[in-house]
């Protein structure tokens, strides 16, 4: 099956910095990248769809501007949360596709930012 | 918007017998509807997904029904096994081609407990 990596795994911040999450297709190239978002308990939610080269496609209520994502080529979506505050914390987890290749979308094992 | 509605929250059975999930959708225009397995802090797993041309599909003990008039969908888990324990997730997404083209709109979740 197709594997998606996601680092760092953990990240602990202070509040106000910027925090930086990458997801990797290592075998093979990804058409389009998903963000999601998942709090304690709770469901999954998409924050943004990525498509290499082109800028990310967010979904209602999600600041661009906070949560600014670079798909800069087939294998590699960056997730940046920036000026993070303590409600930013959360389970954040990136899908890939490809287009003709999979059959679905495969996950990556997901980063738990806690924000001070 | 997709609107994707799981029930119940919890789930608790006795080993060996069998667990029934169920979901609606809004979207009559959802074509992809995948279950997914979480185990705490990790990635969510496809145990089995089923495209809106087929009622139904099985894979050993796992098994899903779609009613596309109705707009919902079913996950059946026969014998279960403590190892079933897991907090379950549906989804529903437009796209054909496993919901590779757009995210995935995520249900709730339904814990599910297998007594010994």
């Amino acid at each position: 099956g197709a594997v998606v990596s996601q680092h760092p795994s953990r990240v602990i911040c202070k509040s106000g910095t910027s925090v930086k999450i990458e997801c990797r297709s290592l075998d093979f190239q990804a058409t389009t990248m998903f963000w999601y978002r998942q709090f304690p308990k709770q469901s999954l939610m998409l924050m943004a769809t990525s498509n290499e080269g082109s800028k990310a496609t967010y979904e209602q209520g999600v600041e661009k501007d906070k949560f600014l994502i670079n798909h800069a080529s087939l294998t590699l979506s960056t997730l940046t949360v920036t000026s993070a505050h303590p409600e930013d914390s959360s389970f954040y987890i990136c899908s890939a596709w490809a287009s003709g290749r999979i059959d679905t979308q495969y996950f990556g094992p997901g980063t738990r930012l806690t924000v001070l | 918007g997709e609107n994707v509605e799981q029930h119940p929250s919890t789930l608790s059975v006795q080993e060996g017998d069998s667990a029934v999930i169920k979901c609606t959708y809004s979207d009559s225009a959802s074509n992809y509807f995948p279950w997914y397995k979480q185990e705490l802090g990790k990635r969510p797993q496809l145990i089995i997904d089923i495209r809106s041309n087929v009622g139904e599909k099985k894979d050993q003990r796992i098994a899903v029904t779609l009613n596309k008039t109705a707009k919902h969908f079913s996950l059946h888990i026969t014998e279960t096994q403590p190892e079933d324990s897991a907090v379950y997730f549906c989804a529903a997404s437009p796209s054909y081609s496993g919901g590779g083209a757009d995210g995935l709109t995520f249900g709730k979740g339904t814990h599910l407990i297998i007594q010994p």
